[in-house]
């Protein structure tokens, strides 16, 4: 079974501060995504990767930035946390057929 | 820009009864993908729709695709309280490819009463 693991699935964080979120998957995966959720707005793409080092912005990068440096990791960092970040961000990696596979999800809550 | 709608957002229904919800995108892919997420949980994969006309069956759900239509639909047959979910579409990007980049719909809120 595909693994897509996210490091923490909960967050507190103070206006600020940086906040990095790892996701790791096991799959050989070349494209990776991170999206956030939100009631009422759905599912919205940040950026995301399609190989090593490789990287597209989302429909809504501001505020965020990402890291690819191995295949099998993905990291959303938040250079400087604000109040409108605290949202659930689901990391994904993609099959050969487009299917996504998604992690757990990391509750961020940002005071 | 990419639009994927579905309706109804919401929809309360008994159990044994039969239901359907509908996806309408604007893209002229061939793919369209169906997930489920349980509250507080991650999204899951349920269905992978490939081309037009591709149906897919799990239990008590079954979904389609007719691309010329722009619409898939997920039915739900003879509904069980296991069922109560939210359900999002997800549509690429024209083009095809390996432009994996998916718009989902705002999900449909399925809630299956006794």
């Amino acid at each position: 079974d595909v693994k897509v693991t996210q490091s923490s699935r909960y967050l507190v964080k103070r206006t600020g501060e940086k906040v990095f979120l790892e996701c790791v998957q096991d799959m050989d995966h070349e494209n990776m995504f991170w999206y956030r959720q939100d009631p009422g707005l759905g599912l919205r793409l940040i950026y995301f990767s399609y190989d090593v080092k490789m990287k597209e912005k989302g429909d809504i990068p501001e505020g965020y930035s990402v890291s690819r440096e191995k295949k099998e990791r993905f990291s959303l960092i938040l250079e400087s946390a604000s109040t409108n970040q605290t949202s659930m961000y689901l990391c994904a990696s993609a099959s050969q057929v487009g299917e996504l596979f998604f992690g757990e999800g990391s509750r961020l809550t940002v005071l | 820009e990419l639009k994927v709608e579905q309706n109804p957002l919401f929809l309360s229904m008994q159990e044994g009864k039969n239901y359907t919800i509908y996806c309408n995108y604007s893209t002229t892919s061939d793919r369209l993908y169906w997930y489920r997420q349980d509250p507080g949980k991650s999204l899951e994969s349920l269905f992978v729709l490939l081309s037009n006309g591709a149906v897919k069956q799990e239990g008590r759900l079954m979904a389609s695709l007719d691309t010329k239509a722009r619409l898939s639909t997920l039915h739900i047959t003879a509904a069980v309280h296991d069922l109560s979910a939210t359900y999002f579409c997800a549509a690429p990007p024209s083009g095809g490819g390996s432009n994996y980049k998916l718009t989902f719909g705002k999900g449909t809120l399925l809630t299956v009463n006794p």
